[in-house]
């Protein structure tokens, strides 16, 4: 079945490590996005491809980096520069127009 | 700037009873819309979407929705609300011919018995 996977669903970070979050998608979309997710804060957009090897910031990059080496994968790097990473994080994928599907999300949290 | 309001945060309403969740936006173009739900802990669903034409869009679920552009309004709305509807229900506009999705803060539905 075609779809988002995102893994792994629940991560655990240390302070001062970096963290990968893995989105991979087989709906041949070109374009892919992250989104944080905190309480009462709806969806916020972190960075977003159109096509691969090209990506542009969303509203809240800083401290987040990303690559887009193949249609099917973007993952998504919390560095440690990010003072507040624990949240809901949300990957999906679009055709312009159609709207987006989105993976099962990934909770991250600073212990 | 593009922004999407959802004037309720959350909303309580009698299984079996009609439901209407309310949307305003802001965007100078025609908009593209949507409706995506979300249950606990999981990812967002699409309900429905709007770019053109009918003005009232049917969705799955049973959920429909109405746009307004008089009232730059998109109102979702369900004749009979079932508890398995508990949920958080967010509406998007699409920008930049849809290429980018604003979400409103979300309206959280619970259902009483």
């Amino acid at each position: 079945d075609g779809g988002i996977t995102q893994s792994p669903k629940y991560l655990f970070r240390k302070e001062g490590q970096n963290v990968t979050l893995s989105c991979e998608q087989n709906l041949n979309h070109d374009a892919m996005y992250w989104y944080r997710q905190d309480p009462g804060q709806g969806l916020r957009l972190i960075y977003y491809s159109q096509i691969v090897n090209d990506f542009q910031k969303g509203d809240i990059a800083e401290g987040y980096s990303v690559s887009r080496e193949k249609k099917e994968s973007f993952p998504l790097t919390v560095t440690s520069a990010q003072k507040n990473p624990t949240a809901f994080y949300l990957c999906a994928s679009g055709t312009r127009g159609y709207g987006y599907t989105f993976g099962s999300g990934t909770r991250l949290t600073v212990v | 700037a593009q922004s999407v309001t959802q004037p309720d945060i959350h909303i309580t309403v009698s299984e079996g009873a009609s439901l209407e969740l309310r949307c305003n936006y802001s965007y100078g173009a025609t908009p593209y819309l949507f409706w995506y739900v979300q249950s606990p802990g999981q990812g967002l669903q699409l309900l429905l979407k709007y770019f053109s034409g009918d003005t009232l869009v049917q969705g799955i679920k049973g959920f429909e929705a109405e746009f307004k552009r008089s009232q730059s309004s998109f109102n979702l709305r369900k004749p009979s609300v079932h508890w398995s509807d508990a949920a958080e229900y967010f509406c998007a506009v699409g920008i930049q011919g849809a290429q980018k999705l604003v979400f409103g803060q979300g309206t959280r539905l619970t259902i009483n018995p």
